[in-house]
């Protein structure tokens, strides 16, 4: 079964609103990861969050996670239609091999 | 462009051919990694290679099998296809097994098996 899932499954917004998506994860982690993947393409490394971190930012990302929740969310501010993609995430459990999510799909129109 | 370089894109294969995926990687990582993608299922992780010489099963290693040929090099090896190996193959690397820096992901492989 997937260490991590997330919610929601789909998403559907209009562009210049904010996306968030969340994870949540069964057993403890030592850092968890955020990936997007664009239709047919490959998934792209967004950002890292380790367990001794509450927040982090980069660009219009913003990535939390609350270990006594087993939880992490990403938001993405002001989306655009470019933003339309897969997102997953990726929990690191200690074997160092990150277990990944089914994801979440997120259209946004222009 | 550096990194990591999958071929072939596209392959349909019979039940019971085999064949032979191949990754390249030219970012000097240390570890390397096979995925599959199914509808609904997330990426599961076949087989990885934390640094040549070195490879391992993962969740999902039955009806393949790897080599790590240089440490550029990783392939995965289906010796008799089957129609349930039909998904998306993805291979990663990162600089080591835990790499905080994330995986780079090749553009991968559309296989049908029929």
């Amino acid at each position: 079964s997937q260490q991590g899932e997330e919610d929601p499954q789909a998403l559907s917004i209009q562009e210049g609103e904010n996306a968030t998506m969340n994870c949540s994860y069964k057993t403890s982690i030592n850092n968890l990861q955020w990936y997007r993947q664009n239709s047919g393409r490959g998934l792209v490394h967004l950002i890292l969050i380790r367990s001794n971190e509450r927040e982090k930012h980069s660009g219009r990302l913003r990535v939390t996670l609350d270990t006594s929740k087993k939880s992490s969310s990403l938001l993405i501010t002001a989306s655009r239609a470019a933003d339309t993609a897969s997102y997953f995430c990726a929990t690191d459990t200690g074997s160092y091999i990150p277990t990944f999510g089914r994801g979440t799909s997120l259209i946004v129109h222009p | 462009n550096a990194g990591v370089t999958q071929t072939p894109k596209f392959q349909v294969l019979k039940t019971g051919q085999s064949m032979t995926l191949q990754c390249a990687q030219d970012m000097n990582h240390n570890s390397m990694y096979w995925y599959r993608q199914d509808p609904g299922m997330g990426l599961r992780l076949i087989y990885y290679s934390a640094s040549e010489g070195t490879t391992d099963k993962g969740e999902v290693p039955n009806g393949y099998n790897v080599s790590r040929l240089n440490k550029r090099e990783f392939s995965l090896r289906l010796e008799s296809a089957a129609p349930s190996q039909t998904s998306v193959y993805f291979c990663a690397s990162s600089e080591k097994t835990g790499a905080l820096g994330g995986y780079t992901f090749g553009s991968g492989t559309r296989l049908t098996v029929v």
